[in-house]
């Protein structure tokens, strides 16, 4: 199964940058790597995805190695509506199939 | 713009019983997923539909379990004499068809409590 490593946690001020570290050692040629995040009590919301190139969209941007073996989310400007679990995930190649492995993502605290 | 619905929003049931859970997916999205997820874990895949074909079972998902989705439209899952460890959030998500690229829209997903 295609797996993920995130820290537990991390804590950022109010409108400074954050940078959310995904390591992905095991990522096939052809995987894509996605971003999602949950606010308490809703489903995970989609962020951002990438293949091989940085992407950039209105909520954040993606920088992957150049090896692949790892990617960043970048938040630009944290807000208090940030505050989230983020979740890195791979499709699982070995099922040959279009289901997604969640780990237990990160937990970002925003701070006033 | 219509996202996923999921119904109910929170079931409580008394161990043995049977539930059946909605979801309605995107109108023109035609893969249908479903998840489990407990406290403090992330989503974890059951099973996914293309169109109303399902192609593919976790081995976390019993005999107790089963899901459908007939027509391709609106899929259910049901769980049948029920168990205290089925309590967690079930969540629906859909996609279009097509690269792997295409991103899974969630529900806000149906809490589930056993009494």
């Amino acid at each position: 199964d295609a797996k993920t490593t995130q820290p537990n946690s991390m804590e950022s001020n109010e409108e400074e940058p954050v940078h959310l570290p995904c390591n992905h050692s095991t990522i096939s040629g052809t995987d894509y790597i996605h971003w999602y995040r949950q606010l308490p009590s809703q489903g995970p919301e989609y962020v951002i995805h990438g293949l091989t190139s940085n992407v950039n969209n209105r909520m954040a941007s993606l920088a992957i190695a150049e090896d692949r073996k790892s990617s960043t989310l970048i938040l630009h400007r944290a807000t208090l509506r940030d505050a989230a679990v983020y979740y890195c995930i791979l499709r699982d190649v070995s099922s040959g199939t279009y289901k997604y492995i969640f780990g237990t993502g990160t937990r970002l605290k925003v701070l006033a | 713009d219509t996202g996923v619905s999921q119904n109910p929003r929170h079931k409580i049931t008394k161990r043995g019983q049977n539930v059946t859970f909605r979801c309605d997916p995107i109108s023109e999205h035609n893969r249908l997923y479903w998840y489990r997820q407990t406290l403090g874990q992330g989503p974890e895949f059951l099973t996914y539909f293309q169109n109303e074909a399902q192609l593919e079972k976790s081995r976390l998902l019993s005999d107790r379990f089963s899901a459908e989705r007939p027509k391709g439209s609106f899929s259910t899952l049901e769980i049948q004499r029920t168990e205290q460890g089925d309590s967690a959030m079930y969540l629906c998500a859909s996609s279009l068809t097509g690269a792997q690229a295409q991103p899974q829209h969630f529900g806000d997903g149906t809490r589930l409590s056993i009494l």
